[in-house]
């Protein structure tokens, strides 16, 4: 069956430096999303993609976020400048029809910023 | 603004009792509501969504728009059963917001 994979499962970076979290939506998705869940709260929406733009984000999602689709199958997240506060679980997910469908969820990126 | 509560932190139950967790949304349209799981070790993945009207492992859950609350149930519980059970709401368009979640634990 297919999955949606993340890679890496655990990044530990330095408060100010630059990550990027990258993940393989299944194949026949069209629509990409990306979570976070800080430690002990709730899974969070940042921001959907569909055809090669942002469709949603939310305000959460500011200028230090990026999305990206740069090739037919990655789908990264990129945190230009990282905080103590973004430590978190990334969960990225794809789902085929957007608004009439289900998410299909990875396993997660755990990052930690020191 | 969409939001999704789910009152209980931890349920914990003997194998073999009934289950029930909670869940209540605030939304002012027509919303879409979904259970999703995670088991130990496990991706997050969809239990059940109300539009299917099934019955999933033996879990339902009905959507009572009076009491703006979708609870998930289940006659007996299972061992296999223990989870983190998260209630998930979407609105209009693609954001599907999700409540703090329950984690289920069934006493053998």
């Amino acid at each position: 069956e297919p999955e949606v994979t993340q890679t890496p499962s655990h990044q530990v970076t330095q408060m100010g430096q630059e990550v990027i979290l990258r993940c393989v939506p299944i194949s026949n998705h069209l629509y990409f999303y990306w979570y976070r869940q800080i430690l002990g709260q709730k899974v969070e929406f940042l921001v959907s993609f569909y055809n090669n733009e942002i469709s949603e984000k939310s305000e959460i999602f500011d200028d230090q976020f990026s999305v990206e689709r740069p090739d037919g199958s990655n789908f990264t997240l990129k945190i230009r400048s990282t905080k103590l506060e973004d430590s978190a679980m990334y969960f990225c997910a794809s789902s085929t029809q957007g608004g009439q469908d289900y998410l299909f969820f990875g396993p997660g990126t755990r990052l930690t910023v020191l | 603004a969409q939001r999704v509560t789910q009152p209980e932190k931890l349920l914990s139950v003997f194998k073999g009792a009934p289950v029930e967790l909670k869940c209540n949304y605030s939304y002012s349209g027509s919303p879409e509501l979904f259970w999703y799981v995670q088991y130990s070790r496990q991706r997050l993945q969809l239990l059940l969504r109300h539009i299917s009207r099934e019955s999933i492992k033996g879990f339902t859950a009905d959507l009572n728009k009076g009491e703006t609350s979708f609870h998930l149930k289940k006659p007996f519980a299972q061992e296999e059963d223990s989870a983190m059970y998260y209630c998930a709401l979407r609105g209009g368009y693609q954001k599907v917001t999700f409540g703090i979640g329950t984690k289920l634990q069934v006493i053998p």
